[in-house]
């Protein structure tokens, strides 16, 4: 297994409150991306970076940011979290050189948004 | 616009059978196309994968078929196990900025293989 972890593996908390999550990687590698899971959706990209403090927006990007102060830390926040934004959460990485290599995800952070 | 399809949703399979799981993509500029499977309550985890260059690619009881004049790539399983029974998701991906390529996924479709 790629050494991914994801905090929390599970959280619950209320509409309107600051919401963080955190993926650890010790891979090295420079690529890392949040991805969330939905019924009838598949994975959708939130936000992803491509080194230290280098980031940009992915597809559903509204409502979330994301930093990376550290090569092996990569943070999401729901600035006022919203029932909307209950999900699953995947964090994953890639290859150092980032080219036609598979990403390889974490084992998921499950938000309730009440 | 949903450029990644996977038009079943489920699928189900005998033991010892061939599972064949179809996905159809839009865009043209994707050259790289994978699979992942996905048990509940894990993450992804990568199967097989082929370059646009290619039209199949084996890995054990995986294959991957190409058909890029029809955007259409297919992951045959021969033969299914029970342990095969997972969501499958079909992915696809081109350069984007700052030189990442990032994933397109499809909904996914379950397997169901029955003993």
């Amino acid at each position: 297994d790629a050494g991914i972890t994801q905090s929390p593996r599970h959280k619950v908390t209320e509409t309107g409150t600051p919401v963080t999550l955190r993926c650890h990687q010790t891979e090295n590698h420079r690529y890392m991306y949040w991805y969330r899971q939905d019924p009838g959706h598949g994975l959708r990209l939130i936000h992803y970076s491509y080194g230290v403090k280098d980031t940009d927006k992915g597809e559903v990007s509204d409502g979330y940011s994301v930093s990376r102060s550290k090569t092996e830390d990569f943070l999401l926040t729901l600035e006022s979290a919203t029932s909307s934004q209950t999900s699953v959460y995947f964090c994953a990485i890639s290859g150092v050189d980032g080219v036609n290599s598979p990403l390889h995800f974490g084992n998921g952070t499950r938000l309730t948004v009440t | 616009d949903q450029q990644v399809k996977q038009n079943s949703p489920s699928l189900s399979v005998q033991e010892g059978r061939i599972s064949i799981l179809n996905c159809d993509y839009t865009n043209s500029m994707f050259d790289y196309f994978l699979w992942y499977k996905k048990y509940p309550a894990e993450g992804p985890t990568f199967l097989i994968s082929i370059s646009s260059i290619k039209d199949k690619n084996e890995d054990g009881r995986f294959t991957v078929f190409l058909n890029k004049s029809a955007k259409h790539l297919s992951l045959h399983i021969v033969p299914s196990q029970p342990g095969d029974s997972a969501v499958y998701f079909c992915a696809a991906s081109g350069r984007r900025g700052a030189g990442s390529y990032q994933l397109t996924f499809g909904k996914g479709t379950k397997l169901s293989v029955i003993p």
